[in-house]
């Protein structure tokens, strides 16, 4: 079945610093890959997602870039503030299916 | 519009007795899904509702472990003679027939003792 594997686990980066938060994938009829930010006792929310027919997708300091040859997605963010400090989770579809498999998760902290 | 809300937020239970957690999707959503989140863990897949077709259960970790779904709508997740292991955050998602995106709960917290 498919497997998503993210890297690295924790993160810390300073206040203005990028982040980069990698992932990969098995299935190659993956379609659709979200990712989720979870903040302190908050359910995940949606910030970005990208289907397979695209490479990458922006929205203001997010980005997603999507590589199919090599089934691996990164989420870049720019420009770090304290308010991006969460746990951020990336998915992928099982084929064209809706159900999803998420990776293991990033706690991302941003150092003011 | 109201989101997906689950019921109770916590629950504090012992061990051996069972339990009822609620989710409250989106109006209108086919698709329900419950995940399992352990403290500073990842989400676990447990169990899967689209329309009328049956419900993927591969995620369930023990036969103690059931959902239902009455009318399309309100889901029920059962544990039954819960141990310790259980605890854990539970929590529901919906999505649109028409999208994968999946939109969370807020989750209902389950201490067993």
């Amino acid at each position: 079945g498919e497997n998503v594997e993210q890297h690295p686990s924790t993160l810390s980066v300073q206040e203005g610093d990028s982040a980069v938060i990698k992932c990969t994938y098995s299935d190659s009829a993956s379609n659709y890959f979200p990712w989720y930010k979870q903040e302190l006792g908050k359910r995940p929310q949606l910030i970005i997602d990208i289907r397979s027919n695209v490479g990458e997708k922006k929205d203001q300091r997010i980005a997603v870039t999507l590589n199919k040859t090599a089934k691996h997605f990164s989420l870049h963010i720019t420009e770090t503030q304290p308010e991006d400090s969460a746990v951020y989770f990336c998915a992928a579809s099982i084929g064209g299916a809706q159900k999803l498999v998420f990776g293991q998760g990033t706690r991302l902290t941003i150092n003011p | 519009g109201a989101g997906v809300s689950q019921s109770p937020s916590n629950k504090v239970t012992e061990k051996g007795k069972d339990v009822e957690l609620r989710c409250d999707p989106i109006s209108g959503h086919t698709a329900l899904y419950w995940y399992r989140q352990s403290l500073g863990q990842g989400l676990e897949f447990l169990i899967y509702f689209q329309g009328n077709s049956a419900p993927d259960k591969s995620g369930l970790p023990s036969d103690r472990f059931s959902a239902e779904r009455t009318g399309g709508s309100v889901s029920t997740l059962t544990i039954q003679r819960t141990q310790q292991e259980d605890s854990a955050v539970y929590l529901c998602a919906s999505s649109p027939g028409t999208s994968n995106e999946q939109f969370f709960g807020p989750g209902t917290r389950l201490t067993v003792l």
